[in-house]
């Protein structure tokens, strides 16, 4: 399974983009880069995903080069209420057995008055 | 739709306690999960179902039991409560298999083992 890597925290300003990278070296050619937001004291929640260039929706973007070894997910003019912690995965969508993936620590994204 | 609910919200157990953690979804989803979150972590798989009647371990199953005897409904039992099972359990289900087929998460239960 591909193993990510993502900062562990971020802080913002209100009003500003917040880009966050994640890598995924290992990543197979059957592979699908999604993310997740979880607000505190709440389950996570799907927010995007991509499989190769660009994905956007009306909460996110998400930036996929052609080498697909990284990608960036991009939040436009965050608030306050953006403040939470972002998990990338990298796995396939279920061929075959079942794929026990792993939401690792995330991306604390703190989001400034 | 009311998604995916999980009772109780909160619960203290003591040691040796058993209990049981009940999710219901009414999206008619096959695929349900069980994770646990310990405080500043991700969330680690205990359990899942594939369907009714099919269920298999996830990373972290020792100390937990599953059953799926309906669609809807996944319950999580703990035999015999230790501080180690203090954590937030959440519950999840999909349409597809695994977190890559979008999952619809529970609000949680907070269980702390004293």
């Amino acid at each position: 399974l591909a193993k990510t890597t993502q900062p562990i925290s971020m802080d913002s300003y209100e009003g500003q983009e917040v880009n966050i990278t994640c890598s995924h070296n290992n990543i197979a050619t059957n592979d699908y880069i999604t993310w997740y937001q979880q607000f505190p004291s709440q389950g996570p929640r799907f927010i995007i995903q991509g499989y190769k260039t660009k994905v956007t929706n009306e909460v996110a973007s998400l930036f996929i080069p052609a080498d697909r070894k990284s990608s960036t997910l991009s939040l436009p003019r965050v608030s306050l209420s953006d403040t939470a912690v972002y998990y990338c995965l990298v796995g396939d969508r279920g061929s075959g057995g079942y794929q026990k993936v792993t939401f690792g620590t995330g991306t604390k994204l703190q989001v400034i008055p | 739709n009311a998604g995916v609910t999980q009772t109780p919200k909160f619960r203290i157990l003591k040691i040796g306690q058993s209990m049981t953690l009940q999710c219901t979804q009414d999206m008619n989803h096959n695929y349900m999960y069980w994770y646990r979150q310990d405080p500043g972590m991700g969330l680690k798989l205990i359990y899942y179902s594939v369907g009714a009647g099919i269920t298999d371990k996830g990373e972290v199953p020792n100390g937990y039991n599953v059953s799926r005897s309906t669609t809807e409904d996944f319950p999580l039992r703990l035999e015999l409560a230790a501080p180690s099972q203090t954590s937030v359990y959440f519950c999840a289900s999909s349409y597809g298999k695994g977190p890559h087929n979008e999952q619809f998460f529970g609000p949680g239960t907070r269980l702390t083992v004293l």
